[in-house]
């Protein structure tokens, strides 16, 4: 069975510029999650999708990140434009439905902005 | 609000000797915990996790960790660490209502040949 898988693994733009991130989660799991590391911070949690919705998206850092998760597969997090603070390392995580099951997760894409 | 503390940054052992990672946890009701492992370039793997029942949970790669209602702790250990063991520990918290991991800021263990 294939893992959670995003893409790419890392990514350097300059500041202003655009960047999408791509995530695809394990067949079948229908709760996908993004987070991000801030170097040496814990990992925060972005947002939840629930098949294609949108569950919780509280720890999105303002508008200038816009996540998607089309026809509840695979998500991209775009970030427009992006700023010095963005970078760190982004993961993506998938689960099924139940609080007790562990999330499995990507290796995420890790985004350096200079 | 709940909360994870793992508080030491990075922890130090002997090849062979036991290991000790510490996590303490703030929740309200009944938590839901997990370690989770990163190894170089490498995305978060779980270890194991503590939902209900037993204490002692035992885990991946010979990793247990210990619940301990009175002290909000879930501290994760290994009898008898390997160098390959080294790498960063995160341990964290589960929202029942959301589903979302709330983490501890990470321990990077080193093991010592």
């Amino acid at each position: 069975e294939a893992g959670v898988t995003q893409f790419p693994s890392h990514s350097v733009i300059e500041k202003g510029q655009t960047v999408t991130l791509r995530c695809d989660p394990i067949s079948g799991h229908d709760n996908l999650y993004w987070y991000r590391r801030v170097m040496g911070k814990e990992i925060k949690f972005l947002l939840h999708f629930v098949k294609e919705s949108k569950q919780d998206e509280s720890g999105m850092p303002n508008n200038r990140f816009l996540a998607e998760r089309t026809g509840g597969t695979y998500s991209t997090l775009k970030v427009q434009p992006a700023e010095l603070e963005d970078s760190g390392v982004y993961f993506c995580a998938s689960s099924q439905e139940w609080a007790n099951t562990e999330a499995f997760f990507g290796q995420g894409t890790r985004l350096t902005v200079v | 609000a709940q909360s994870v503390a793992q508080p030491e940054d990075q922890v130090n052992v002997a090849e062979g000797n036991p290991l000790t990672v510490k996590c303490t946890y703030s929740v309200s009701g009944n938590p839901y915990l997990f370690w989770y492992v990163q190894y170089p370039n490498r995305g978060l793997q779980f270890l194991l996790k503590y939902i209900t029942g037993d204490n002692l949970v035992k885990g991946s790669y010979g990793f247990e960790a210990e619940f301990n209602k009175s002290q909000t702790s879930f501290h994760l250990k290994k009898p008898s660490a390997l160098v390959s063991d080294s790498a960063l520990y995160f341990c964290a918290v589960r929202d029942t209502g959301t589903y979302k991991y709330i983490f501890g800021t990470g321990t990077r263990l080193k093991v010592l040949a």
